[in-house]
């Protein structure tokens, strides 16, 4: 079973500071790592796949790196709309046991 | 426009059943794999249930395997959830989401606004 912990549990930062979430595996999943942002009374939001890759319509701001078990999101020049959760998730495990890591709320 | 949109959740009793539903709009339905997960109040997302592109492969979390039946029917862009036996700990917001391709085995990629369920007796 593949653990995803993730660290701060809570981020404070500033509008337009940088922020740097992380996540680690309890063992190697090469790059198949997702994140999402979760805001207050929304469905989720596919961030980045691949550890690295940004979807389309996501600002560059934010970016993803990391390979095998440790892995981070950041996001520079924090706007108002990235107060948020953010989750990683691995899919080198398939069928996942506990796919997602706990969280990290920015705020 | 791409929409996900779920419906169904319900107060239930423990032990009772409920059916999830999700339909979908502004793309091509049969394409992609769908997934459902859940957010329990006070707690983080949980992977529920997976099936791919014509549902040739479906899978589960060990918390619902045998009490809980995902399936989709494509000519009406829908997918559902079909929860048997519930239990309080199945309370929760459960998230539709489709997938970034055909495969099950890839993140979701879009997610609707969810639908409640609480067991409760």
């Amino acid at each position: 079973e593949v653990v995803m912990t993730q660290s701060p549990a809570i981020l404070s930062v500033s509008p337009g500071e940088r922020a740097t979430l992380s996540c680690r595996a309890s063992q190697t999943v090469h790059t198949n790592v997702a994140w999402h942002q979760q805001r207050p009374g929304q469905g989720p939001r596919l961030l980045i796949f691949s550890a690295t890759s940004r979807v389309s319509d996501v600002p560059a701001r934010f970016s993803g790196r990391g390979s095998g078990t440790e892995f981070t999101l950041t996001i520079d020049n924090v706007q108002p709309e990235d107060f948020a959760i953010y989750y990683c998730q691995e899919y080198q495990h398939w069928p996942p046991t506990r796919t997602f890591g706990q969280g990290t709320k920015v705020e | 426009q791409v929409q996900l949109v779920e419906s169904g959740g319900d107060v239930a009793q423990p032990g009772k059943s409920l059916r999830l539903s999700c339909v979908v709009s502004g793309f091509k339905f049969e394409s992609f794999a769908f997934h459902w997960v859940r957010r329990a109040p006070g707690r983080g997302l949980e992977w529920v249930s997976s099936i791919s592109y014509l549902g040739a492969s479906v899978s589960y979390a060990d918390s619902v395997r045998g009490r809980f039946t995902i399936s989709r029917e494509d000519s009406k862009s829908s997918l559902f959830l079909q929860m048997n036996s519930l239990r309080p700990d199945d309370t929760a917001i459960y998230y539709c989401a489709k997938g970034l391709s055909g495969a099950d085995n890839l993140p979701p990629h879009l997610w609707g606004q969810g639908t409640l369920v609480t067991v409760s007796s």
